[in-house]
């Protein structure tokens, strides 16, 4: 079956540096996927969509690759504030039958030290 | 712009009572309606899925059930709650590939 993981460990950094969390994946391969944050006691929220045929993607101080290789995503926050903490989660493409569906990592929980 | 609503906030049931958790989405028509569970540490499960009105589709075997009864309201309900349906519940709905969620309910069953 599927498997999607991300690093459960929280993960901290001092602000302005650059956070790297990471998603991987097992037995799928996913026509996109997907970055989402989730403040404490609060829905997702979209950030970022990657395609397989795309190697990176930008958004202001966000950046996300996606390598169908190595099965992985990795999700940059450069310049980081304290305002970036939050738990990040990824999600891959499970679209059957023409319907979108989703499969979601468990979130990495982000601190930024001020 | 389109937004989606959630009620209640919270919401605190003994066991074996009935459930009804509410959704509606504003701004646009005829979307694909989603409900999730998120327990204290594990990702988002994809309970109920709906394309249509009336038309849904379970992804896990449970103790709960979903209705359409109008095309921007979609609505979980169990007749009999179990400590094990305590969790916090997302619905949200997709315009294309991206999903949207709503605010969540925090349900705890005591």
């Amino acid at each position: 079956s599927q498997k999607i993981e991300q690093n459960s460990e929280a993960l901290n950094i001092q602000e302005g540096k650059t956070a790297t969390l990471t998603c991987n994946y097992t037995n799928y391969s996913p026509a996109y996927l997907q970055w989402y944050r989730q403040d404490p006691g609060r829905g997702p929220v979209f950030l970022l969509l990657i395609r397989e045929n795309e190697k990176e993607k930008r958004k202001e101080r966000l950046k996300v690759t996606f390598d169908t290789t190595l099965k992985q995503s990795l999700f940059h926050i450069t310049a980081s504030q304290p305002a970036d903490s939050a738990t990040y989660l990824c999600a891959l493409d499970h679209t059957t039958s023409g319907t979108y569906k989703y499969i979601f990592g468990t979130g990495t929980r982000l601190k930024v030290l001020a | 712009s389109q937004t989606i609503h959630q009620w209640p906030a919270t919401l605190v049931q003994p066991v074996g009572s009935p459930l009804s958790l509410e959704c509606t989405v504003e701004g646009t028509s005829n979307p694909n309606l989603y409900w999730y569970r998120q327990a204290a540490g594990r990702g988002l499960q994809l309970l109920f899925y709906s394309v249509g009105i009336g038309q849904i589709s379970s992804e896990v075997p449970q103790n709960l059930s979903a209705s359409r009864p109008q095309d921007r309201q979609f609505i979980l309900s169990s007749k009999k709650l179990l400590l094990s349906d305590s969790g916090f519940y997302l619905c949200a709905f997709s315009l294309g590939e991206t999903q949207y969620f709503g605010p969540g309910t925090r349900l705890l069953v005591l």
